[in-house]
């Protein structure tokens, strides 16, 4: 089975400033995706960054980047140059690669707050 | 741009009335997500199809939901009849698996509808 925990229920951050969110993993597949999503207040979830476990380097999609720390099981997502429309709902996610049939599991999610 | 799209985007209903949710996946994805999501327990994952197969579907309560895939641009979510305790939003997700498993890259990325907010008074 797969677990994803993530342990900030909220979260405040300074205009133009960077935040990490945290994201804790438990899996026994030995293949396996990271994904974080971002749900501003409308509602959509809109997928941000993907992370292979087997990737070689970090993903990085402009302003977000994942730290990846397979030996700790974390997946954290680092935020550059925060905007306020970065406020919103975060979701760490993974499934299982070499499992066809399995769909992500989330995790409960980190509210992000950006301060002007 | 492809898109899942779901209908309706915002449901009012009362208890005992029959809800069914509509998701058309995009262009191409042959498998198919339900996930409800409340603020007690955030994202749940209801059921899924691959090929328009179901796969699971143990997170449904059985006796009241039932989710089919009509054809490869339709699958339907019906509740009934609905509870106050369903009210939630459900969203639509879709991606594509290979054979061997899911495609290598971000192109195993699952995309989500907007999501159909209901509410059963």
């Amino acid at each position: 089975a797969q677990k994803i925990t993530q342990t900030q229920p909220g979260m405040f951050v300074q205009e133009k400033e960077a935040v990490t969110l945290d994201c804790t993993y438990d899996t026994s597949d030995p293949s396996y995706g990271l994904f974080w999503y971002k749900q501003p207040s409308s509602g959509e979830m809109i997928f941000l960054i993907y992370q292979g476990s087997y990737d070689q380097q970090n993903a990085t999609e402009g302003r977000y980047s994942l730290n990846f720390q397979k030996a700790r099981k974390s997946a954290n997502l680092v935020i550059s140059a925060s905007q306020l429309g970065d406020s919103a709902m975060y979701f760490c996610a993974m499934r299982g690669r070499n499992s066809g049939n399995t769909p992500l599991v989330f995790g409960k999610g980190t509210r992000l707050s950006v301060i002007a | 741009d492809a898109r899942v799209t779901q209908t309706p985007r915002h449901k009012v209903t009362e208890m005992g009335q029959e809800v069914t949710m509509r998701c058309q996946p995009i262009l191409g994805h042959n498998t198919v997500f339900w996930y409800r999501q409340t603020m007690m327990q955030g994202l749940e994952l209801l059921a899924y199809f691959r090929n328009r197969a179901p796969l699971d579907d143990s997170g449904m309560p059985k006796d009241r939901f039932s989710a089919e895939m009509p054809d490869a641009t339709l699958a339907t979510l019906k509740i009934q009849p609905s509870e106050p305790r369903d009210s939630a939003v459900y969203f639509c997700a879709s991606g594509l698996v290979l054979r061997g498993g899911w495609s290598g890259g971000s192109g195993n990325t699952i995309y989500f509808g907007e999501g159909s907010w209901l509410t059963v008074v």
